[in-house]
């Protein structure tokens, strides 16, 4: 069973909706984190967790708000999404004391038209 | 400038050839470094990380490190074809977060 999981895995929205993509973790990592990656870009930090009261913006973080409902639960909502919002959105989980190895989702690929 | 920089590639190499991929960064006062590797379409997976100058071998991936450059490389020895994939360096930094290059593509040609 995969340890981070992503829903939904694919999305269509129009400009100015709302839209809430989940993540949720099987194995108590401390830490989460949400980047999206885009061509050429690489992956860019949008918001960043290391406990359930502790919610840190990232690079990126203008027109997206999250929200850590449990230690286990990291969600990234884009309150009005705009065509320059398309792209592969990835969660990622990390224990504290290992720095550099996160566990990613499979990622949630979302288009604004 | 960028905090982490790669070359986008590909870079096309012949099986069984060593790939070198290269990354640097702007922060001095980095600390962790790390590669991923991400197939096409999945998501990025550790492979590889170095925290002190010189080399790190793992099996046919060699890490290298040269804080006083500010450049990082992996060397795959003995390339194979399903290791054809984009490589990210990532870069842990002053801020404690993890920022990552652009990524390199490589393509081993059977």
């Amino acid at each position: 069973d995969a340890d981070v999981t992503q829903t939904p895995r694919n999305r269509i929205t129009k400009t100015g909706k709302r839209i809430m993509l989940e993540c949720s973790q099987t194995k108590g990592h401390d830490r989460m984190y949400w980047y999206r990656q885009d061509p050429g870009l690489g992956l860019r930090l949008i918001y960043y967790s290391f406990d359930v009261k502790d919610i840190n913006k990232g690079e990126i973080s203008d027109g997206y708000s999250v929200s850590r409902q449990a230690q286990a639960k990291f969600s990234l909502s884009l309150e009005s999404a705009i065509p320059n919002q398309t792209a592969l959105y990835f969660c990622a989980a990390q224990d504290r004391g290992r720095a550099g190895e996160l566990f990613f989702g499979e990622g949630s690929r979302l288009t604004v038209l | 400038q960028k905090e982490v920089e790669q070359n986008s590639g590909p870079l096309s190499v012949p099986e069984g050839a060593i790939a070198s991929l290269n990354c640097t960064y702007s922060d001095r006062v980095s600390q962790s470094f790390f590669w991923y590797r991400q197939y096409s379409g999945k998501s990025p997976e550790l492979i590889m990380s170095i925290y002190s100058n010189g080399d790190k071998e793992d099996g046919r991936f060699t890490a290298q490190l040269n804080k006083a450059s500010q450049y990082v490389s992996l060397l795959i020895r003995d390339s194979q074809p399903s290791d054809s994939a984009t490589y990210l360096c990532a870069v842990r930094g002053s801020s404690y977060k993890l920022i990552f290059g652009s990524g390199t593509r490589l393509l081993v040609r059977p």
